[in-house]
């Protein structure tokens, strides 16, 4: 297993460019999610899908669309990058084990808006 | 406002030396809660998850406690090695067991 995988792992845009950060899992993970990590801050959720065809909001989720047309891919898209929206992405994956989420986080995409 | 405190934010230790780091949470209602290691330039991993329900939980040289009265974590490592230096995140769900508030993590600098 690959388990869960990003692209590109660093990214630099200008502002109002779009772009769109990749997440694939290869678990058959229903839960997939987004978070963004800045300096000083805990994670923040973004967005998350619990299976495919369904998404919903996170905490922050003003500038970013995603999608889930599969079970494997999870794609967030930056409509118009912001430098704002500078910061370190991660995409998770979780199972239920008993009554809580195993998560399982990729490597991170580091991007920067200019 | 549910909220997860960890201190110290950094600490500095010794080769071989033992370190405890604290999480203080006020997410109610309360579902579980995880402590996770990221190394430098990684996604977080998890170390351990507790419900409600449990003390203490190890995996290898750590060791997590749980006071769900308190509200508060604590990690234990034990016998400190240059590959503990990360950031540890302690990570609390509400009831709904989706819904995680992270902390902003300690930064654990193991020397030589």
């Amino acid at each position: 297993n690959a388990g869960v995988t990003q692209t590109p792992k660093f990214q630099v845009l200008k502002t109002g460019q779009s772009m769109t950060l990749q997440c694939a899992q290869d678990m058959n993970h229903e839960y997939m999610s987004w978070y963004r990590q800045d300096p000083g801050m805990g994670l923040r959720l973004i967005h998350y899908s619990v299976g495919a065809g369904i998404t919903d909001q996170g905490e922050v989720p003003n500038g970013y669309n995603v999608s889930r047309s599969t079970t494997e891919d999870f794609p967030l898209r930056l409509l118009s990058a912001a430098p704002s929206q500078t910061s370190v992405y991660f995409c998770a994956s979780s199972y239920l084990l008993g009554s809580t989420y195993e998560q399982y986080f990729g490597p991170g995409t580091r991007l920067t808006v200019t | 406002k549910n909220q997860v405190e960890q201190s110290p934010q950094s600490l500095i230790i010794l080769e071989g030396k033992n370190c405890t780091l604290q999480c203080n949470y006020t997410v109610s209602p309360f579902s579980n809660l995880r402590w996770y290691k990221q190394d430098t330039g990684r996604g977080p991993v998890s170390l351990t998850i507790m419900t409600f329900s449990e003390n203490t939980k190890s995996n290898g040289r750590y060791t997590a406690t749980l006071d769900a009265d308190t509200k508060q974590s604590s990690l234990h490592i034990t016998a400190s090695q240059l590959s503990d230096s990360a950031s540890y995140i302690c990570v609390v769900s509400g009831q709904a067991g989706t819904a995680l508030i992270f902390g902003k993590g300690t930064t654990l600098s193991v020397s030589s």
